[in-house]
């Protein structure tokens, strides 16, 4: 078993839609999560992180945590062509604590 | 907001040769620095922790003595390639955490001909 999974896609999406993309890990004592945007040929860039079970805004992004399942989501909402790229989830702070273990990427495509 | 700078953006080398691609934190001072490489359509593969001072951290598989790193400064970690062959092109990207998060340098694509 990956240490973090996601579905690599590609998930097409319509313009103005709600993309939702999932991840899961297998480290139970996990404590910090990222997730991070990658366009083609360029390094990540970070979104949004939680440290926290529930849900956190910021502006058109929802990152949402539940260590109880071991999931991790990121919402976008009202997508826009710019959106599309591939979605990396990061965990932290489990065994390998100074650590950060990434997923294989979404990749998401907004189509107009 | 913290930046890294990484250096250069790609560099074509023959095989055989050696190249270092050098990591700055620009505006913070990092300890730690994670090196990492990324093959076409693949995710991000940590290949060592670079710790200021001290040796750095291999990850399993990954030859010590063909990726130097030296981590001489708390601004400052390099990765040389050395002896690259063509299975070594790929995407180098470093990373350091200066508070919150990580924040990645902008990558080095490497390619060996």
């Amino acid at each position: 078993q990956k240490e973090v999974e996601q579905n690599s896609g590609p998930l097409s999406v319509p313009e103005g839609a709600i993309a939702s993309l999932n991840c899961t890990y297998s480290d139970r004592v996990s404590q910090s999560f990222f997730w991070y945007r990658q366009y083609s040929g360029k390094s990540p860039e970070l979104i949004m992180s939680i440290y926290s079970n529930g849900d956190k805004e910021d502006g058109r992004f929802t990152a949402q945590l539940n260590k109880a399942s071991q999931y991790v989501s990121l919402l976008i909402r009202d997508s826009q062509p710019s959106d599309s790229a591939t979605y990396l989830c990061a965990v932290n702070g489990g065994s390998s604590a100074s650590k950060i273990i990434f997923g294989s990427g979404t990749r998401l495509s907004i189509r107009p | 907001g913290a930046v890294v700078s990484q250096h250069p953006s790609w560099v074509i080398c023959k095989s055989g040769t050696s190249v270092k691609i050098e990591c700055r934190s620009l505006d913070f001072q990092a300890t730690t620095m994670f090196w990492y490489r990324q093959f076409p359509k693949q995710s991000l593969m940590l290949m060592a922790t670079s710790n200021e001072g001290s040796k750095a951290t291999y990850e399993q598989g990954v030859e010590k003595d063909k990726f130097l790193i030296n981590h001489a400064s708390l601004t400052l970690s390099t990765l040389t390639v050395t002896s690259a062959h063509p299975e070594d092109s790929s995407f180098y990207i470093c990373s350091a955490r200066p508070v919150y998060g990580y924040t990645f340098g902008s990558g080095t694509r490497l390619t060996v001909v």
